[in-house]
């Protein structure tokens, strides 16, 4: 069965800063990876989303997203972080072929500072 | 589209008591998920349904809990009776497969209930 880690349950960042996310996930093949942002009182809506081939992926609200196959990681990154970004975020992995069935991690807690 | 419907949005109710919770999918969507969301547990997949029959429940917590989908545009959560462990957020999503495989999204997430239990 497929899991996700996520190390960092709180990160504090300035706004206009970088912001790094890190998940590692397990699974005995290539998973398929996902990011979700939770806002206060909101349900989740996809950040973005890997299945296969560039191991760099795009998603919104200036998002990007890396896979990397030798660290199981797939970790979240945004160059200028803004105060609307405060959220919380997390990472999930499906099983090809058993897509449908995602398995979260823990989440992290971002907040913003001015 | 209107989204991933779910009602009630809130919803405080004592020991013992019967709770309903309601989900409407996004029109065309043949995939329902009901997750539970807790500090301690994080978020957990309960149930998830396909056309309507449910596929896999290992998720579920016990035989408190259960889940149905009468037609392909309304599911309910029911725990009968509830305690106060049971105090969650409770998120509906639905999905299509070919979604998966395209740039879309996945899965989209309703609201959530908000459930406490005294």
């Amino acid at each position: 069965a497929q899991s996700v880690t996520q190390p960092d349950i709180h990160i504090t960042v300035s706004e206009g800063a970088s912001l790094e996310l890190r998940c590692n996930y397990s699974y005995g093949a290539t998973p398929y990876l996902f990011w979700y942002v939770q806002s206060p009182g909101q349900g989740l809506q996809l950040l973005l989303k890997y299945f296969s081939g560039d191991t760099l992926v795009q998603g919104i609200k200036g998002f990007e997203a890396e896979f990397k196959r030798s660290q199981s990681s797939f970790n979240l990154r945004k160059p200028s972080v803004h105060w609307s970004d405060a959220a919380e975020y997390f990472c999930a992995v499906g099983a090809p072929f058993n897509d449908y069935k995602l398995s979260f991690g823990a989440g992290t807690t971002v907040t913003v500072r001015a | 589209d209107a989204g991933v419907i779910q009602s009630p949005r809130h919803e405080v109710t004592e020991m013992g008591q019967e709770v309903t919770l309601r989900c409407k999918p996004i029109s065309g969507h043949d995939y329902l998920f009901w997750y539970r969301q807790t500090m301690m547990r994080g978020l957990e997949l309960l149930i998830y349904f396909n056309n309507n029959v449910p596929i896999d429940d290992s998720g579920m917590p016990e035989d408190r809990f259960s889940a149905k989908m009468p037609n392909a545009s309304f599911s309910t959560l029911k725990i009968q009776p509830s305690e106060p462990r049971d105090s969650a957020v409770y998120f509906c999503a639905s999905s299509y497969l070919q979604a998966i495989r395209s740039s879309t999204d996945t899965q989209y997430f309703g609201p959530g209930t908000r459930l406490t239990v005294l």
